[in-house]
């Protein structure tokens, strides 16, 4: 059973137009969340993260939304570039005391997002 | 500069034994993790060490082993006993109060 789940495999958009990335947990306990994108053979940068005090985090082109109720968050990209063409990860976690992950993180499965010019 | 090192890139053994992959940070980091990326797979996490000579199994440590001698070091060996071992293999690292993880930049095993 997973924790967290990208029920998208693959996402294709036109260069310029906004790409909206989903992602839903099903953990209550967790209150960090991260994106991280991966292209091939590389290993996955760090994108961005929310906190569960917020409801948004945004980042230049790239914002986060976290909807609690729902246990849902999606990342949105605007605008897309063919640049951003990669697999996005969607990433939770508890946090603990010092302001950072308690335990390991949880992925899922992962998107990949292509970007046509 | 600091960050995560993992070699070799490309990694190719023969059926029947047994191979080490190489993580090295010096990031000062505590926590140490392996992951393995199959196609639809996702990042299926191996084993993790949240401190020197201590680590434990993670969602699919069948057939691997690690150990965690040094702060800096996290080697990953992948047994004749792994049934699949062919994919790409992911360490990471993070530090307690901090959010997130570094990632190396992986190694592909391909049994031959």
């Amino acid at each position: 059973d997973q924790q967290v789940k990208q029920n998208s495999p693959s996402l294709s958009v036109q260069e310029g137009r906004i790409s909206i990335l989903n992602c839903d947990y099903t953990n209550s306990m967790f209150d960090y969340f991260l994106w991280y994108k991966k292209y091939p053979a590389e290993g996955p940068t760090f994108l961005i993260s929310i906190s569960s005090i917020k409801d948004k985090n945004e980042d230049g082109r790239f914002t986060v939304f976290l909807n609690k109720s729902a246990k849902h968050l999606s990342l949105h990209i605007v605008p897309s570039q063919p640049g951003d063409s990669a697999v996005y990860f969607c990433a939770a976690s508890v946090g603990d005391s010092y302001g950072g992950s308690q335990g390991n993180l949880i992925f899922g499965k992962g998107t990949k997002l292509s970007v046509k010019p | 500069d600091g960050g995560i090192t993992q070699s070799p890139k490309y990694l190719f053994r023969k059926e029947g034994q047994n191979v080490t992959l190489s993580c090295e940070q010096n990031l000062n980091h505590d926590a140490m993790y392996w992951y393995r990326q199959d196609p639809g797979q996702g990042l299926r996490l191996i084993y993790y060490s949240q401190i020197v000579n201590d680590f434990q199994k993670g969602d699919i440590a069948e057939g691997y082993s690690v150990s965690r001698e040094k702060k800096e070091s996290f080697p990953l060996t992948v047994t004749s006993a792994q049934k699949n071992p062919t994919a790409f293999y992911l360490c990471a690292s993070s530090s307690r109060g901090r959010l997130g993880y570094t990632f190396g930049s992986g190694t592909r095993l391909t049994v031959v």
